[in-house]
């Protein structure tokens, strides 16, 4: 039963323009979201986050916008530049000592 | 600081063998974390553990033990190696309680033949 789900495997934008990845999940009891970055062969870094209460965080090129009535968060880069290029993976929280469950990741690539 | 570290990076074993992996952390932090990634499968948490000399399972633990005898290290041991535990390991800590955010190792690359 996946809880977080990434439905887009894979993403290409133009350098430049805005990228937009998508998250949905199941789980109601989640009240925290997470989106991380990930290079190949590298851990995950963090990247941006959103409380529940929100439904909107901006952080730079980044922001997060959280639909809660939907359960859908998307992650907002502008503009895209060829170092986003990554697997991005989005993350939810139900509180309980800070588990984190994952989505699947989608791999950005900006292109020239 | 070094963050979280993972000792080995690659491990190559055979159906059966045994090994540990090591996790540390500089950052003080009460709670780790072993996940495990797999193709198309994003990262699932394995076990946890929210204090020293406490660990709790995680979403997929058949297979592992852990043990936190130092808050600053986690250790996640694999009995009887099995094809099937051949993934990418990461370790991770946090105690944010607010933002939730957990900070990563490296990985640890095994293979299980």
């Amino acid at each position: 039963d996946q809880q977080v789900k990434q439905n887009s495997p894979s993403l290409s934008v133009q350098e430049g323009r805005i990228s937009i990845l998508n998250c949905d999940y199941t789980n109601s009891m989640f009240d925290y979201f997470l989106w991380y970055k990930k290079y190949p062969a590298e851990g995950p870094t963090f990247l941006i986050s959103i409380s529940s209460i929100k439904d909107k965080n901006e952080d730079g090129r980044f922001t997060v916008f959280l639909n809660k009535s939907a359960k859908h968060l998307s992650l907002h880069i502008v503009p895209s530049q060829p170092g986003d290029s990554a697997v991005y993976f989005c993350a939810a929280s139900a509180g309980t000592a800070s588990k984190l469950t994952f989505g699947t990741g989608t791999r950005l690539q900006v292109t020239l | 600081n070094a963050g979280v570290t993972q000792t080995p990076k690659f491990r190559v074993l055979k159906t059966g063998q045994s090994m540990t992996l090591l996790c540390a952390q500089d950052m003080n932090h009460e709670y780790m974390y072993w996940y495990r990634q797999d193709p198309g499968m994003g990262l699932r948490l394995i076990h946890y553990s929210v204090g020293e000399g406490t660990t709790a399972k995680g979403e997929v633990p058949d297979g592992y033990n852990v043990s936190r005898l130092k808050k600053q290290n986690f250790l996640l041991g694999l009995e009887s190696a099995a094809p099937s535990q051949t993934s990418v390991y990461f370790c991770a800590s946090g105690e944010d309680l607010i933002s939730y955010e957990q900070y990563f190792g490296p990985g640890t690359r095994l293979t299980v033949t």
